[in-house]
């Protein structure tokens, strides 16, 4: 079936430090691809997505590239704040599985001022 | 536009009492789902709703039941609550089930005591 591997974490950096989150993925065919951000109290809210191979997603000052032939599609962000304190999931929804979709664990990201 | 909501936010139960989380969304989305959110386990699909009028288990089932009410409302209940029940609760909704965005709820806040 299908399956995601994020970095685990807790993450710590300094503010205005290069943020780079992990994610790999096990599927068949052509998932999309998904990075799901969940502040404190709330709600997990889209982020970015990409529908395929070699799409780069984009949001926010955050960025990831659907690789098909590493089966990643890692997070990044060449400045953090503070405000991008929060829990960062990567998912993926395909055809298969009955397009329903597979979360990772999550990362717990902390940045301080 | 309220998006997805669910009530209520907070619950504390006794052991073997019942009760429903109800979820609603306006963004006329055929699919629905329920999941559950525990520290260092990401999310777990309990139900989904892929259209309505039709209900499937998702990975952790048991314990569980849901009612797609109407094409906006997807209700969770708890027949007799058990402390392994204590969790976050969220909702959320999608156009499809196949490669589409989730849009999520704020959660639902539950102890089983």
């Amino acid at each position: 079936g299908n399956s995601v591997t994020q970095m685990e974490g807790p993450v710590t950096l300094s503010e205005e430090a290069f943020l780079t989150i992990n994610c790999t993925y096990t599927a068949t065919g052509y998932p999309s691809l998904f990075w799901y951000v969940q502040y404190p109290g709330e709600g997990l809210q889209l982020l970015l997505k990409a529908t395929k191979a070699d799409d780069k997603g984009s949001n926010k000052g955050f960025e990831a590239t659907y690789r098909k032939e590493t089966t990643s599609f890692h997070l990044e962000k060449g400045s953090v704040q503070v405000s991008d304190s929060a829990v960062y999931f990567c998912a993926l929804s395909g055809e298969t599985n009955a397009g329903k979709s597979t979360f990772g664990d999550g990362t717990t990201l902390t940045v301080k001022p | 536009n309220a998006g997805v909501t669910q009530t209520p936010k907070f619950q504390v139960l006794k052991t073997g009492q019942s009760m429903t989380l109800q979820c609603a969304q306006d963004m006329n989305h055929n699919s629905m789902y329920w999941y559950r959110q525990d520290p260092g386990m990401g999310l777990r699909l309990i139900y989904y709703s892929a259209s309505e009028g039709t209900t499937d288990k998702g990975e952790v089932p048991n314990g569980y039941n849901v009612s797609r009410l109407n094409k906006r409302e997807f209700s969770l209940r708890l027949e007799s609550a058990a402390p392994s029940q204590t969790s976050v609760y969220f909702c959320a909704s999608s156009e499809r089930t196949s490669g589409n965005t989730q849009y999520f709820g704020p959660g639902t806040r539950l102890t089983v005591l």
